[in-house]
């Protein structure tokens, strides 16, 4: 099946920074790259995500870039603030996209200072 | 607002004892997921459900089964638990077009074995 490898695991930066979290994958046939957040006690909730023929996609403060050719994702937060903190998790659809199963990463946990 | 709904937060079993975790789900969506999510391991997929009484074997399904006989509830089932089963369990739904929709979490319940 899909591996999705995320990177790093642990991120701190000071308010007012940015952030970036780089997920890779290994099925070419993945074809729907989706975010999630999960806040303390809480489960995952999508935060953005991305098709397979768009290169970039942004809402607000959090964009994600795509590279298809590489295999490659990031997450990208701009003026990061402390409510940004949380375990943000990558995933990619694999061939089981017919039936709805995500391939996960195995998350970021971003702390954000102030 | 989609609402997905587990028994319990929080649970204490002793080993060996069969362990019933209910999800709920109030948007009549076809596919529903089980994960356990241990530090540093992300989410791992236990099992998947794509139609009533039907079932899909995740990543990691061994010590587990479940079971939906409705719609809107997917129930997993550790048939004689074990101290290694300790952990945060989540559950997820999703509706078509498969594999390009929004997995909704519910807050996952910590399923402590001893």
């Amino acid at each position: 099946g899909e591996n999705v490898e995320q990177h790093p695991s642990t991120l701190s930066v000071q308010e007012g920074d940015s952030a970036v979290i780089k997920c890779t994958y290994s099925d070419s046939a993945s074809n729907y790259f989706p975010w999630y957040k999960q806040e303390l006690g809480k489960g995952p909730q999508l935060i953005i995500d991305i098709r397979s023929n768009v290169g970039e996609k942004k809402d607000q403060r959090i964009a994600v870039t795509l590279n298809k050719t590489a295999k490659h994702f990031s997450l990208h937060i701009t003026e990061t603030q402390p409510e940004d903190s949380a375990v943000y998790f990558c995933a990619a659809t694999g061939r089981g996209s017919t039936l709805g199963r995500l391939y996960f990463g195995r998350g970021t946990q971003l702390t954000v200072w102030p | 607002d989609v609402k997905v709904t587990q028994s319990s937060r929080y649970l204490v079993k002793r080993t060996g004892e069969k362990v019933f975790l209910e999800c709920v789900q109030d948007m009549d969506h076809e596919n529903m997921f089980w994960y356990r999510q241990d530090p540093g391991l992300g989410l791992r997929l236990i099992y998947f459900s794509y139609d009533v009484k039907m079932k899909e074997k995740g990543d990691i399904p061994e010590g587990y089964s479940v079971s939906r006989e409705k719609k809107e509830r997917f129930s997993l089932i550790l048939e004689s638990a074990s101290t290694n089963q300790t952990s945060m369990y989540l559950c997820a739904s999703s509706s078509p077009p498969s594999g390009k929709s929004e997995q909704y979490f519910g807050p996952g319940t910590r399923l402590t074995v001893t």
